[in-house]
């Protein structure tokens, strides 16, 4: 079955360094997603990407935070200004959209990024 | 807000059956049931959904109540594999439909 792909895998960065997290969604795949999950906690939603245009995001998805799919198979996730809070595990996730197309409604789940932020 | 409840933690023994209840009592008759799991240090997969008819698949059984205001996901044979963290969520056909997760309920498994 085809899977969802992030790069790179860990991430250790100094505060205030731009990072920025990789992920491949699954092709013909319509809609894209980024979570995070602070360790210990749950999962939290950040943004929703679909028609190359953002078309939700959460409080936490603030300035410092931006998506971009710039050849229409990556889809990035870039935190300007990294801060010690932002440590987490990312993970991207993308839906098929189309009814048809196997299951539609439901969103495939990456393996996520650890980032650490120093 | 994840607007389903489900309890945070349950205990089976290894090849048995395991209920997992998830309660939304606010649900549209439009929303799907969806139900995922995030196995440890891993993203959550998805695991099956439902809209009023119960499911199967390979992984598991939905059993949705007449009035949907709840839902069962049924492991018929609980393995150790199965031991991850399970969500239920709502959501509703088409749009943007981000996953709403709650704390879930831990699965542990027992040898």
């Amino acid at each position: 079955e085809p899977e969802v792909t992030q790069t790179p895998s860990h991430q250790v960065t100094q505060m205030g360094q731009e990072v920025i997290l990789r992920c491949v969604p699954i092709s013909n795949h319509l809609y894209f997603y980024w979570y995070r999950q602070i360790l210990g906690q749950k999962v939290e939603f950040l943004v929703s990407f679909y028609n190359n245009e953002i078309s939700e995001k959460s409080e936490i998805f603030d300035d410092q935070f931006s998506v971009e799919r710039p050849d229409g198979s990556n889809f990035t996730l870039k935190i300007r200004s990294t801060k010690l809070e932002d440590s987490a595990m990312y993970f991207c996730a993308s839906r098929p959209g189309r009814a048809g197309q196997g299951r539609w409604e439901t969103q495939y789940f990456g393996p996520g990024t650890r980032l650490l932020v120093l | 807000d994840a607007k389903t409840t489900q309890p945070n933690s349950m205990e089976s023994n290894e090849e048995e059956p395991v209920h997992l209840p998830c309660n939304h009592s606010t649900i549209s008759g439009t929303d799907y049931i969806h139900w995922y799991r995030q196995l440890p240090s891993q993203g959550p997969e998805y695991v099956i959904h439902g809209l009023t008819s119960n499911v199967n698949n390979r992984m598991a059984s939905l059993a949705i109540a007449e009035d949907r205001k709840s839902s069962t996901l049924i492991l018929h044979r609980a393995t150790l594999r199965d031991a991850a963290v399970y969500y239920c969520n709502r959501a509703p056909a088409g749009g943007y439909q981000k996953v709403t997760f709650g704390t879930g309920t831990k699965l542990q498994v027992i040898p």
